[in-house]
């Protein structure tokens, strides 16, 4: 069974602390996506992680991908309020079809 | 974004009356999904398309179905409504690549 999980499901944070979403996926793929979406509104793309050991950053956000442990982390440091939002990670098992099976989401709020 | 319209955007509905969702994009994009969002279930991919007239079922087809006669338009339709249809539905698009996905703004559909 194709599965993607993430934890936790709802993080509570004070501003200026450090954090890390965890995303597992259930068998081999060596693509997988950050997006983030703001209460109400659609998805937009965070990072693209398209191999082993890949890193990207992106102000506060940095993101990394094992795909021996079928494991992404999303690694919030110093958290500011403008953070709050939900986070998916996304992961592509089907190799030429592009299926992408989706995370439950981790729903992030920074506290001021 | 503005490559990608879904309508309507808003729809109430009766159970076992017939509801198509349309995805138009002015994108050129060859990949176009469906998913719906539930809370607690994130993003679930209901069929997705990687070509005119080719499409494959996603995680949650049952009660779905779908029709992709040209690039820019990806229909989805529900036979007969049922109130667990009640969702947010979300089109996405993709090109080749590294494959990150668009979405559109969603369409909230309630089946009473």
């Amino acid at each position: 069974e194709l599965k993607v999980e993430q934890n936790p499901l709802f993080l509570s944070m004070q501003e200026g602390k450090n954090y890390t979403i965890y995303c597992n996926y259930s068998t081999t793929s060596d693509r997988l996506y950050w997006y983030r979406q703001d209460p109400g509104k659609s998805l937009e793309s965070l990072f693209v992680l398209l191999s082993n050991g890949a890193v990207k950053q992106e102000g506060r956000l940095m993101a990394s991908l094992d795909t021996k442990a079928r494991l992404s982390t999303l690694h919030i440091t110093a958290a500011v309020h403008d953070l709050s939002a939900t986070y998916f990670c996304a992961v592509d098992f089907s190799r030429g079809t592009y299926k992408y099976i989706f995370g439950t989401g981790t729903r992030l709020k920074v506290l001021a | 974004d503005a490559g990608i319209t879904q309508s309507p955007r808003h729809k109430v509905t009766e159970t076992g009356t017939p509801v198509t969702l349309r995805c138009h994009q002015t994108e050129n994009h060859r990949y176009m999904y469906w998913y719906r969002q539930d809370p607690g279930h994130g993003l679930r991919l209901i069929h997705y398309s990687y070509g005119v007239k080719d499409t494959d079922k996603g995680e949650v087809s049952d009660g779905y179905s779908v029709s992709r006669s040209k690039t820019e338009d990806f229909l989805l339709t529900l036979e007969s409504a049922t109130s667990s249809q009640t969702s947010v539905y979300f089109c996405a698009t993709a090109n080749s690549g590294a494959n990150v996905l668009t979405f559109g703004a969603g369409s909230r559909l309630t089946v009473l």
